[in-house]
């Protein structure tokens, strides 16, 4: 079982759409939990951080933990064209080291 | 620096040579992190420095990789008899704690072509 485990997708949304991306985790004693976004060729770019259960929102992104059921989602609302990237869940544990997801893509067509 | 400076940004090399890859953090910063990410793959953790303390190797994949951290601030990454399997984006991260909720500030990579 992989550590952090992501869809690959692609996942497919029109604009203006709410867009939902999952993630489920292994490790109980995971603390902080985070959303990268990384456009084709580019770096990853943090964009969401939260470590309790519960919502945590921000502009038209919302991440929600679920530490229980070991899951994270993002949800993307009012998609546009420029959010059309590939999604990465990081979870981070007791210690320094972040274990990144494989990914989701996401495309919002117009 | 205002962000993650990596150099070269691109490195093609022949099998067998050896490689550096150079990665100066956001000033301040005491984590420092190496990553690679193989085509359409996730990120795969390699080592982390954090100030004085002795660096977390455990991700290297084998004893031709290795890094250090002069200072607490630039760090390079140097690959021995580089194979066509280490050829990836090698992407260097900052944090400014090392504990807590920080997320990282990545660096542009290091694109590593060996052919």
């Amino acid at each position: 079982q992989k550590e952090v485990e992501q869809n690959s997708g692609p996942l497919s949304v029109p604009e203006g759409a709410i867009a939902s991306l999952n993630c489920t985790y292994s490790d109980r004693g995971s603390q902080s939990f985070f959303w990268y976004r990384q456009y084709s060729g580019k770096s990853p770019e943090l964009i969401m951080s939260i470590y309790s259960n519960g919502d945590k929102e921000d502009g038209r992104f919302t991440a929600q933990l679920n530490k229980a059921s070991q899951y994270v989602s993002l949800l993307i609302r009012d998609s546009q064209p420029s959010d059309s990237a590939t999604y990465l869940c990081a979870v981070r544990g007791g210690g320094f080291k972040t274990i990144f997801g494989a990914g989701t893509r996401l495309f919002v067509k117009a | 620096g205002a962000g993650v400076s990596q150099s070269p940004s691109n490195k093609v090399t022949e099998k067998g040579k050896d490689v550096e890859l150079r990665c100066d953090p956001i000033s301040g910063h005491t984590a420092l992190y190496w990553y690679r990410q193989s085509l359409g793959q996730g990120l795969e953790f390699l080592i982390y420095f954090q100030g004085n303390s002795a660096p977390d190797k455990s991700g290297l994949p084998s004893d031709r990789f290795s890094a250090e951290r002069t200072g607490g601030s630039v760090s390079t990454l140097t690959i021995q008899r580089t194979q066509q399997e280490d050829s990836a984006v090698y992407l260097c991260a900052s944090s400014l704690v090392w504990a807590g909720g920080d997320g990282y500030t990545f660096g542009s990579g290091t694109r590593l072509t060996v052919v």
